[in-house]
Formats: C-alpha cells, sequence, structure tokens
C-alpha cells in the first residue's frame, strides 16, 4: 500500500540550530513530493514541491529538500531555523488512485518547535 | 498565488443536524476539489475526490450517504456531514487543483472548518 512516514513526530530546536525533518515514501511509480508547513491557526501551505530534474529543490523561507530515489526519501533541511519556523511540517506524496487520477498521501506530520 | 477559502470556520451543531461546509477557489477555476479530515495531532486523511459535474470519489470507508459532496461549479464545493453524530466532530480541509489529472499540479488548501457536533 501507498505510504509516507516521517520519523519525527515532535522536534524542539534552539534558534539558530540546523534542521532536518524525514520523509519516506512507499510508492513504485512516478511520484511528485511535496512539503507542506502549518502554522499555529493557519492552512496549510506549499513550502516546496519535487516534479523532476535536479533532486535538490529549494523552496521558501530558506527551506530546500533533496529527493534520494534509491532511499525512497525526500528529506526537508533548513540550515539555521527561526523562532517563526514553529509550526507543523507535512510531507506528502501525489501518487496515482484507482481512479486514475493522483491524490495526496500525507505523513504524519512533524510538529517543530524552536526556542527563542 | 491560489487562494481557497471554506466557510463556515467553525460550527456547532446538535446531534442528528446536517451541517454544509462551502469550499471556493477565489483566484482560480478548480476541476478538482479534495474533502480531508483531520484528527487532533495526526495527519490529513482524503476523504473524497470531486470533479466539477461530476460525482465523488469516495475513499475506503467514508460513507458516501452520509458525508454528501456536490461540486456544482469550477469555484465551488460543499461537504454535507448529514444526521451529525458527536463522533462526526473534526477538522474539515478543503483543497483545490486546477487539473483533472494531477501529476504536477499542486493542492492548495483551504484554512479548515471546525466541526463539533453536541
Amino acid at each position: 500500500a501507498q505510504s509516507v512516514s516521517q520519523h519525527n513526530h515532535h522536534v524542539i530546536l534552539s534558534e539558530a540550530a540546523s534542521l532536518e525533518l524525514g520523509c519516506n515514501y512507499s510508492y513504485g511509480g512516478t511520484v511528485n513530493l511535496f512539503w507542506y508547513v502549518q502554522y499555529p491557526g493557519q492552512h496549510l501551505q506549499l513550502l516546496l514541491k519535487y516534479f523532476s530534474g535536479d533532486p535538490l529543490v529549494k523552496g521558501i523561507k530558506g527551506f530546500e529538500a533533496e529527493f534520494i530515489k534509491s532511499k525512497f526519501s525526500f528529506n526537508l533541511r533548513k540550515p539555521s531555523v527561526q523562532w517563526s519556523d514553529t509550526a507543523e511540517y507535512f510531507c506528502a506524496v501525489n501518487a496515482m488512485a484507482t481512479s486514475g487520477t493522483y491524490k495526496y498521501i500525507f505523513g504524519t506530520g512533524t510538529r517543530l518547535k524552536v526556542l527563542a | 498565488g491560489a487562494v481557497v477559502s471554506q466557510h463556515p470556520s467553525r460550527v456547532i451543531c446538535k446531534s442528528g443536524t446536517s451541517v454544509k461546509i462551502e469550499c471556493r477557489s477565489l483566484d482560480f477555476q478548480a476541476t478538482t476539489m479534495f474533502w480531508y479530515r483531520q484528527f487532533p495531532k495526526q495527519s490529513l486523511m482524503l476523504m473524497a475526490t470531486s470533479n466539477e459535474g461530476s460525482k465523488a470519489t469516495y475513499e475506503q470507508g467514508v460513507e458516501k450517504d452520509k458525508f454528501l459532496i456536490n461540486h456544482a461549479s469550477l469555484t465551488l464545493s460543499t461537504l454535507t456531514v448529514t444526521s451529525a453524530h458527536p463522533e462526526d466532530s473534526s477538522f474539515y480541509i478543503c483543497s483545490a487543483r486546477k487539473s483533472t489529472s494531477g501529476l504536477t499540479d499542486t493542492q492548495y488548501f483551504g484554512p479548515g472548518t471546525r466541526l463539533t457536533v453536541l
């Protein structure tokens, strides 16, 4: 079955620390990969996405992610986090459904808390 | 950017009543819209996919007669929770996409609707 796993459920960092959030997926077909962020009380916002080409993808707010096909991974990174990065982060795979269209499969999310 | 709105943002209702939630794409035409349910401290679970002008496709385990979805126009989809019960209390989120196939299209999410059934 198609699935997305995020290994870190809760992460607490101090400001300026480096961040890496893991995301692994289980899907054999062509995949498109996404990271979304949900700030407290706000809706999901797209951080970055990978469709094809350079496996190192740069997104907004200094985030980047690397697609490693052999490891079925799409880890999110940021060299230096800020207090404002406190949020919940979701990894998602766009996979083909039985209906023939594509749908997102979300990971369980990682709650990041950055201490000022 | 692409903006998706939901209305209402919060709703409290009595058990047995029906609740309608609207999802609108404000600055683009959405041929496909999705409805998700998010439980506390959990991920988003896809409930159904709807394409404009056709019947919604429900995920396994989702009761189509309980969660009625209508995608009447390219900018509006509605989710009606019929005969709501306390276990239906949850956070419902919609998203919209510009194409029907969707391999390379991004979903844009609404702010969600908090439903509380007493």
